[in-house]
């Protein structure tokens, strides 16, 4: 069974500063993993996907690697924003199936 | 693109009555859309897979007869909550893959809220 595991459960900065949340999951069978973004008492904000045959992918300040073998993911984001404060959420594939897995998720706080 | 609406955004009902949750594909369509219930500050968990002109299959602890799902179209699902009880209080949030994109990423709707008194 596919765990998700992300650390850490919080962070807090302060503006400008570049921070990495990491992400792992169990079973590293998977054909993608996805980043996502929840501002408190919404949706899903898709940040980025990753396919299994990439290693990373950027938008903007954001850059997300993957290395599948070792059952990790990163979320690199740059020169981060108080506006960037939200939950962040990675979540992979159950098996080979469409459901997907999340992690607890990281609250990022960044201070003006 | 890939809009995905929820309706209602939040909803406040008394026990023992029922409440439907609509989740709409705007822009494409969905030939497999998910319902995830999040508890408060808890992740997302995935309660049942809704697929168009199908039963829905439900996850291991989800009860079927109390979580009705309909998926009548390529861009409607809904989820009703049965004899809703404060237990059943909850951020109900849908995701929906779509059919005509070979990548699988899922687009989620904005979640409703749903209050049990």
């Amino acid at each position: 069974k596919q765990e998700v595991t992300q650390i850490p459960a919080a962070l807090s900065v302060p503006e400008g500063e570049n921070l990495v949340l990491n992400c792992s999951f169990t079973d590293s069978a998977i054909y993608n993993l996805q980043w996502f973004r929840q501002d408190p008492g919404k949706g899903l904000t898709s940040l980025l996907l990753i396919q299994s045959s990439q290693r990373e992918q950027t938008s903007g300040r954001l850059n997300a690697s993957l290395d599948k073998s070792s059952g990790r993911s990163t979320l690199y984001i740059a020169a981060s924003q108080p506006g960037d404060s939200a939950t962040y959420l990675c979540a992979v594939p159950q098996g080979g199936s469409e459901k997907l897995v999340f992690g607890k998720g990281t609250k990022l706080t960044v201070n003006p | 693109g890939a809009v995905v609406s929820q309706h209602p955004s939040w909803v406040i009902c008394k026990s023992g009555t029922s409440v439907k949750i609509e989740c709409r594909s705007l822009d494409f369509q969905a030939t497999t859309m998910f319902w995830y219930r999040q508890f408060p500050k808890q992740s997302l968990m995935l309660m049942a897979t809704s697929n168009e002109g199908s039963k829905a299959t439900y996850e291991q602890g989800v009860e079927k007869d109390k979580f009705l799902i309909n998926h009548a179209s390529l861009t409607l699902s809904t989820l009703t909550v049965t004899s809703a009880h404060p237990e059943d209080s909850s951020f109900y949030i849908c995701s929906a893959r779509d059919r005509g994109r070979g990548v699988h990423e899922q687009y989620f709707g904005p979640g409703t809220r749903l209050t049990v008194t």
